[in-house]
């Protein structure tokens, strides 16, 4: 089975509310990754979190291994921050760690 | 931040057709990843290498082959392309076996 859920798959807000993606996995991980995908199809690296809470600016990452799940949250949404986020459960292999990556949130801020 | 970037930026070749994608970083980086990303599917991991002469099959190879000449550049090849093999094509690249990817703004191949 998929190794690594997103939800919801799109979320449509009004600009000022709040948007929270979740991350769901089933395997083993050295850590997650959330990313930020423009419209353009360019990748922004948002967040390394293996564990616990990190924020940066509007958004806070939290990832609860015992939980198995990871989110993001976007304070105060802005237009500017449509597009699609990207999880990615880090797993350890030999030689270098690999990515797996979800299917992606779609969100989309209306003015 | 890393720099990473791709070329050709647009390519398109037909069924049968010899493509090259190239990959340069210039973050002196030992970890260099291509990917693939399908509505659908995501991104999935075609082929890795964590330094030069180095190559590890990801998860997606069949139809693929990559070489790693030096620690920036690292190139994916595609011998016999098909439609099926159509796609976004993302590099990426990272200092250690664990940590933040730094991605290359893709290579949207069309195979006709």
């Amino acid at each position: 089975g998929q190794q690594v859920q997103q939800s919801p798959a799109s979320l449509v807000l009004q600009e000022g509310e709040n948007a929270e993606l979740q991350c769901n996995f089933s395997t083993s991980l050295n850590s997650m990754q959330w990313f930020y995908q423009r419209p353009g199809g360019s990748l922004v690296s948002l967040f390394y979190n293996p564990s616990g809470t990190k924020h940066s600016g509007r958004l806070t990452s939290t990832t609860v291994i015992k939980e198995r799940r990871s989110s993001l949250h976007i304070s105060s949404s802005q237009t500017t921050d449509s597009g699609t986020y990207l999880c990615a459960l880090e797993r350890p292999t030999e030689g270098a760690d690999r990515l797996t990556f979800g299917k992606g949130t779609q969100l989309i801020i209306q003015p | 931040e890393a720099a990473v970037t791709q070329s050709p930026r647009n390519k398109v070749t037909v069924t049968g057709g010899n493509v090259t994608l190239s990959c340069r970083q210039t973050n002196s980086h030992n970890y260099m990843y291509w990917y693939r990303q399908d509505t659908g599917h995501g991104l999935r991991l075609i082929h890795y290498s964590y330094g030069a002469g180095n190559l590890q099959i990801g998860d997606v190879p069949d139809g693929y082959k990559a070489t790693r000449t030096t620690q920036e550049d690292f190139f994916l090849l595609l011998e016999l392309a098909s439609p099926s093999q159509t796609s976004l094509y993302f590099c990426a690249s990272s200092d250690n076996r664990g940590g933040t990817q730094y991605f290359g703004p893709g290579t949207r191949l069309l195979v006709l």
